[in-house]
């Protein structure tokens, strides 16, 4: 299947710094990427949809000015967390689409794991 | 999206086939079935998909009943290293169409 990598793999930080997690699809070209992030023992669940070229999606009660993300081209992503505080250590995931003719299917990166003190 | 309802946890014997059923009820004919499954601290990995018949790959069968309400993944010779959270998703085929998880199949390969 597709790759999809995420740059850095973990990262430790103090709180009040900004952190930025890249999202790359490395075979593929993808207009559109998914940034989910997961606490312990709980499911994914999604942050914002990533459009090449365009603002970025934001679900309901993820702040879009703590959680910048950029899409400048079809195969990276970055997500900016700013000003990060613990309560943001988390694992963020990305994902990214890759279309077979009709057919398109969502393949994940690796992981980053954040850990704010 | 249609939601999906899959029992929180079993067990299977290694070398054994685990099968593992997802309910949808209310799936919209245009609504594939996926699974994904994520081992521990890592992202979650592609299994397989489906629309209505069908579907084996070097991973898994993919089992869906007439009439789409429900679906098993088949695990054909379970290894240890296929214990993982197990995610059935149902979604429309589209780009830009999120994933939505819910809490899946812990699924436990017995030695």
């Amino acid at each position: 299947g597709a790759v999809v990598s995420q740059h850095p793999s973990w990262v430790i930080c103090k709180s009040g710094t900004s952190v930025k997690i890249e999202c790359r699809s490395l075979d593929f070209q993808a207009t559109t990427m998914f940034w989910y992030r997961q606490f312990p023992k709980q499911s994914l669940m999604l942050m914002a949809t990533s459009n090449e070229g365009s603002k970025a999606t934001y679900e309901q009660g993820v702040e879009k000015d703590k959680f910048l993300i950029n899409h400048a081209s079809l195969t990276l992503s970055t997500l900016t967390v700013t000003s990060a505080h613990p309560e943001d250590s988390s694992f963020y995931i990305c994902s990214a689409g890759s279309r077979e003719g009709l057919d398109e299917t969502q393949y994940f990166g690796p992981g980053t794991r954040l850990l704010v003190l | 999206d249609a939601k999906t309802t899959q029992p929180p946890s079993m067990d299977c014997a290694e070398g054994r086939a685990a099968n593992l059923p997802c309910n949808h009820s209310t799936i919209s004919g245009n609504e594939y079935v996926y699974w994904y499954r994520q081992i521990h601290s890592q992202g979650p990995q592609y299994i397989i998909h489906g629309l209505k018949n069908n579907e084996t790959n070097e991973m898994a069968s993919l089992i869906i009943t007439e009439d789409r309400k429900s679906s098993t993944l088949i695990l054909p010779h379970a290894t240890l290293r296929d214990t993982a959270v197990y995610y059935c998703i149902v979604r429309v085929n589209f780009g830009n169409e999120k994933l939505t998880f819910g809490t899946g199949t812990r699924l436990t390969i017995i030695p």
